[in-house]
């Protein structure tokens, strides 16, 4: 079983609607998440980060966080084309490791003018 | 923004060849990561630095080095390329968890 798990996609969504993007973890010792956006052919880049349970909301971002259930969640609203990428999730190691973060193989979006 | 450099940003080299690929950050991140990418595909962390002198392999086995004389500067060598080492590589950098990546080179072996 992968640390970090994501569904691949590609998750399509219309221009204006919400899109709803999902992540489990395996190590109930994590205790710091991230969302990145991934253009095609472009490097990652951080636009979400969230350590406590609940929502942070950045603009049209809102990162969500239940540590209870292992899942951290990235919701999109007004979907925008230029949205369309890929979403990475990322989990910080265990304390007592090296300080890494493990990524997530990603979630395509595809947003649909 | 961050400011995490890579440099060469394309480079097509033929079978045999030595290489280093050179990453530079300005915002005096202890922690540097080497993750390797291909096209659609997910990241593999090949290579991390703590700090100065301090150098660990990654999850994904990886033929290439590395090296951290100074704190600005995380340079990836490969001695010997080959068609399988095609791929994208990103630089990276961080001071607790949070990573920005660099530009990324893209390497094609001939």
């Amino acid at each position: 079983q992968k640390e970090v798990e994501q569904n691949s996609g590609p998750l399509s969504v219309p221009e204006g609607a919400i899109a709803s993007l999902n992540c489990t973890y395996s190590d109930r010792g994590s205790q710091s998440f991230f969302w990145y956006r991934q253009y095609s052919g472009k490097s990652p880049e951080l636009i979400m980060s969230i350590y406590s349970n609940g929502d942070k909301e950045d603009g049209r971002f809102t990162a969500q966080l239940n540590k209870a259930s292992q899942y951290v969640s990235l919701l999109i609203r007004d979907s925008q084309p230029s949205d369309s990428a890929t979403y990475l999730c990322a989990v910080n190691d265990p304390p007592g490791g090296y300080q890494k973060v493990t990524f997530g193989t990603g979630t395509k979006l595809q947003v649909i003018p | 923004e961050a400011d995490i450099y890579q440099t060469p940003r394309y480079l097509v080299i033929g079978t045999g060849k030595k290489i280093t690929l050179e990453c530079s950050q300005t915002m005096g991140h202890d922690k540097m990561y080497w993750y390797q990418q291909d096209p659609g595909m997910e990241l593999h962390l090949i290579h991390y630095s703590y700090g100065v002198n301090s150098t660990e392999k990654g999850d994904l086995s990886s033929e290439s080095t590395v090296s951290r004389i100074r704190t600005e500067h995380f340079p990836l060598t490969l001695e010997s390329a080959r068609p399988s080492h095609t791929s994208q590589y990103l630089c990276a950098s961080s001071i607790l968890y949070e990573q920005y990546f660099g530009p990324g080179t893209r390497l094609t072996v001939t």
